[in-house]
C-alpha cells in the first residue's frame, strides 16, 4: 500500500527566498509523481509532473525532482513571492491512471 | 478546451439524507475518478472509472457509490450521511494507456453535513 508523507507541514519564510519542500513515498513501483498547488477551499492545480523514467522538471522558478529508489521527491521554489502562499501536495501516480495517492500537504507562507 | 467540470459548487445536507455529485471530464478522457478531501488532509481515493466500469475503489463504506454514463460523466452518490462525509469531493478525468497518465482535477463540490 503506498503512503505519501510531506514534511514539513507548515513553512513560513520571508519573501525572496528560495526553499524546499519534501515528499517521500513507500512504494518506488509508482509511474509518476505530480506536484499540485491549492489556494484555500479551491481545487487542485497541477504544478509538474515526472515520469518515472525523469529525474527532474522544472516550469518557471518551479523544480521538481525524483529519486524513485530513495522514495523522496523535491520541489524547490526558487525567489519566493507572497503569491505562492498555498498548500503545496504531491501525489503518487499508480500504473493505470487513475488512482493518486496524496500527502497531506505543506501549507506555504511567504510573508512581504 | 473546457477544464473538468462539477456540480454543484456547494450542497448543504442534513444528517441521513443523499446527495448527487456530478462530474464532467475534459472532452477526449475516459477515465474519471473521486476523491474525498477533508479539512487539513490530502485527498482520498474514493472510486475509478473507466469506459463506464468501476476499476478501483477505495476504502469507503457501501454508503459510497458511483457510475459512469455513455458520455464518460461520472456520478458520486452517498446515502444516510453521517456528519464525517462534510468534506470537498474532487472528480479528476485522466487518459489511461496514454502517458503521462496525468491526472487534470476539477474545483470541487464542498459538502456540508449538518
Amino acid at each position: 500500500k503506498q503512503e505519501v508523507t510531506q514534511i514539513p507541514a507548515a513553512l513560513s519564510v520571508p519573501e525572496g527566498e528560495n526553499l524546499v519542500l519534501n515528499c517521500s513515498f513507500t512504494d518506488s513501483a509508482i509511474y509518476n509523481l505530480q506536484w499540485f498547488r491549492q489556494d484555500p477551499g479551491k481545487g487542485l492545480t497541477s504544478l509538474l509532473l515526472i515520469q518515472s523514467s525523469q529525474r527532474e522538471q522544472t516550469s518557471g522558478r518551479l523544480n521538481a525532482s525524483l529519486d524513485k529508489s530513495s522514495g523522496r521527491s523535491t520541489l524547490y521554489i526558487a525567489a519566493s513571492q507572497p503569491g505562492d502562499s498555498a498548500t503545496y501536495l504531491c501525489a503518487g501516480v499508480n500504473t493505470n491512471a487513475g488512482k493518486s495517492t496524496f500527502g497531506d500537504g505543506t501549507t506555504l507562507t511567504v510573508k512581504p | 478546451d473546457a477544464g473538468v467540470t462539477q456540480s454543484p459548487t456547494h450542497l448543504i445536507k442534513t444528517r441521513g439524507q443523499h446527495v448527487t455529485l456530478r462530474c464532467s471530464p475534459i472532452s477526449g478522457h475516459k477515465s474519471v475518478s473521486w476523491y474525498q478531501q477533508v479539512l487539513g488532509q490530502g485527498p482520498q481515493f474514493i472510486f475509478q472509472y473507466y469506459e463506464k466500469e468501476e476499476r478501483g475503489r477505495g476504502n469507503f463504506p457501501d454508503r459510497f457509490s458511483a457510475r459512469q454514463f455513455p458520455n464518460y460523466s461520472s456520478e458520486l452518490n452517498v446515502n444516510a450521511l453521517l456528519l464525517g462525509d462534510s468534506a470537498l469531493y474532487l472528480c479528476a478525468s485522466s487518459r489511461p494507456g496514454h502517458p503521462p497518465y496525468e491526472q487534470y482535477f476539477g474545483p470541487g463540490t464542498r459538502l456540508t453535513v449538518t
